[in-house]
């Protein structure tokens, strides 16, 4: 198995653009896909094959990829957008992991 | 959308086993794998294995190997999680999640799993 780096947390301010990364060495083979967990809620799913955005989630949520690090970029933050996020990707094998997840605290 | 129903909160003793199910509430699994997710109170996510439903076959997390059994019932419209030899670090949020086109796409509501002497 591998494993999917991501920072505890990370803090904005309303309006500012929060980057949340996430490392890992398979990261160049496979996809990567982020999800935001509200408390008390099941997690949705953000952002799909590492750029692509789902329908009725905002244009504010990004993916991008650079080697072995992807980023979640929310432009704009705002105050519902508090959470957890995770990201994931999968091995060859067809096994998923989770980052550990960022706590993202809007001030 | 499917939506994935879960069963109800479980409290077992350390040794028991538990099953939870995970039903689609208007259609079958058919087409796409479910998962099995769980989250410890405060922690992250920590995925456990996916079925095939149509053909029924399994992948486990090497951590759970030998301790979990991923079943679906004849009508594929319901999906079991059976969890062996429970400990008190088994206690958790035990999630069903269907992998879609654009990942994790339908997730039921959860289950607790307490383990409790």
């Amino acid at each position: 198995s591998f494993e999917l780096t991501q920072p505890p947390s990370v803090s904005v301010s309303p309006g500012q653009t929060a980057r949340i990364t996430c490392s890992g060495d398979a990261l160049t083979l496979q996809f990567v896909y982020w999800y935001q967990q509200k408390a008390g809620q099941a997690p949705v799913v953000v952002i799909y094959k590492d750029t692509e955005r789902p329908s009725g989630i905002p244009e504010r949520f990004s993916g991008s990829s650079s080697g072995t690090t992807v980023t979640l970029t929310i432009s704009g933050v705002q105050a519902e957008d508090e959470a957890d996020y995770y990201c994931q990707s999968s091995d060859s094998s067809g096994s998923w992991v989770f980052g550990g997840g960022t706590k993202l605290t809007v001030l | 959308q499917v939506q994935l129903v879960q069963s109800g909160a479980e409290v077992k003793k350390p040794g028991a086993s538990v099953k939870v199910s995970c039903k689609a509430s208007a259609d079958t699994f058919t087409n796409y794998h479910i998962n099995w997710v769980r989250q410890a109170t405060g922690q992250g996510l920590e995925w456990m294995g996916w079925m095939n439903p149509n053909s029924g076959a399994t992948g486990y997390a090497e951590k759970f190997q030998g301790r979990i059994t991923m079943t679906r019932n004849s009508a594929i419209t319901t999906a079991d999680m059976y969890l062996s030899s429970l400990r008190s670090d088994d206690t958790a949020v035990y999630y069903c999640a269907r992998a879609g086109n654009s990942g994790f796409d339908s997730w039921g509501q959860g289950t607790l799993v307490t383990v409790s002497s």
